[in-house]
């Protein structure tokens, strides 16, 4: 099946460190998601991304949608310890179907204080 | 407005037994997915539905599995005879319909986590 290759598989930084993760795909996507889950939750939406280029920013995150639609990065400026989590990335269309989101493996994100 | 509701959160079942999980879409939003995740694992598509019709169930394992939306009422995850290795997540996602019929963001739920002894 379809999949998206995300990393780096899991972070370990310092409070007040950037961190950058991204994804990358063979297919085309139209629709970049990028989402955190915490333990025992569900993904929380943070960025939607639906045009090759946008550049989107939501408080210290922000993530870009390749101009070859295969590809798809999110940032994360001055990290808190509340950012601890892991950020999955998510392409919609072309790639996998207009119905079902294919989700990357996710990057798992520890911020020591 | 409440977000998308699943229950129970937490299931246990043992071998054989069958398995229902529940979900409440967020108001307003008419099309339903499942999703199932194994540990240190992304998310994996199953099944995608809308009121009283499967679209698109590419995902669904083609034995024990089925899902449906009724008119009135939840969606069902069914797991009929379950067995060890359906111990996971699932998870529902539920979005709207927009301008132009074209989907976009998908709202998860918290998930149900079933264990199968």
């Amino acid at each position: 099946g379809q999949q998206l290759n995300q990393s780096p598989q899991s972070m370990f930084i310092q409070e007040g460190e950037d961190v950058s993760m991204n994804c990358t795909s063979s297919s085309i996507f139209n629709t970049w998601l990028w989402y955190k889950q915490e333990p025992g939750e569900g993904p929380v939406l943070l960025i939607a991304l639906y045009k090759a280029g946008e550049l989107t920013s939501n408080g210290r995150l922000t993530a870009q949608f390749g101009i070859t639609r295969k590809d798809s990065f999110l940032n994360i400026s001055a990290s808190i310890p509340s950012d601890v989590g892991i950020y999955f990335c998510a392409g919609l269309g072309l790639g996998g179907g207009y119905n079902k989101l294919i989700f990357g493996a996710g990057t798992r994100l520890a911020v020591h204080p | 407005n409440a977000g998308v509701m699943q229950n129970p959160r937490h299931l246990v079942r043992r071998r054989g037994q069958e398995a229902r999980l529940r979900c409440s879409p967020m108001k307003g939003h008419s099309h339903v997915y499942w999703y199932r995740q194994l540990p240190e694992e992304g998310l994996k598509f199953m099944v995608y539905l809308q009121k009283e019709n499967i679209i698109d169930e590419s995902g669904m394992p083609k034995e024990r599995f089925s899902a449906e939306f009724p008119k009135e009422g939840p969606s069902i995850l069914r797991i009929q005879q379950v067995v060890r290795g359906d111990s996971a997540a699932y998870f529902c996602a539920s979005s709207p319909v927009l301008a132009g019929g074209f989907l976009y963001e998908q709202f998860f739920g918290p998930g149900t986590r079933l264990t199968v002894l």
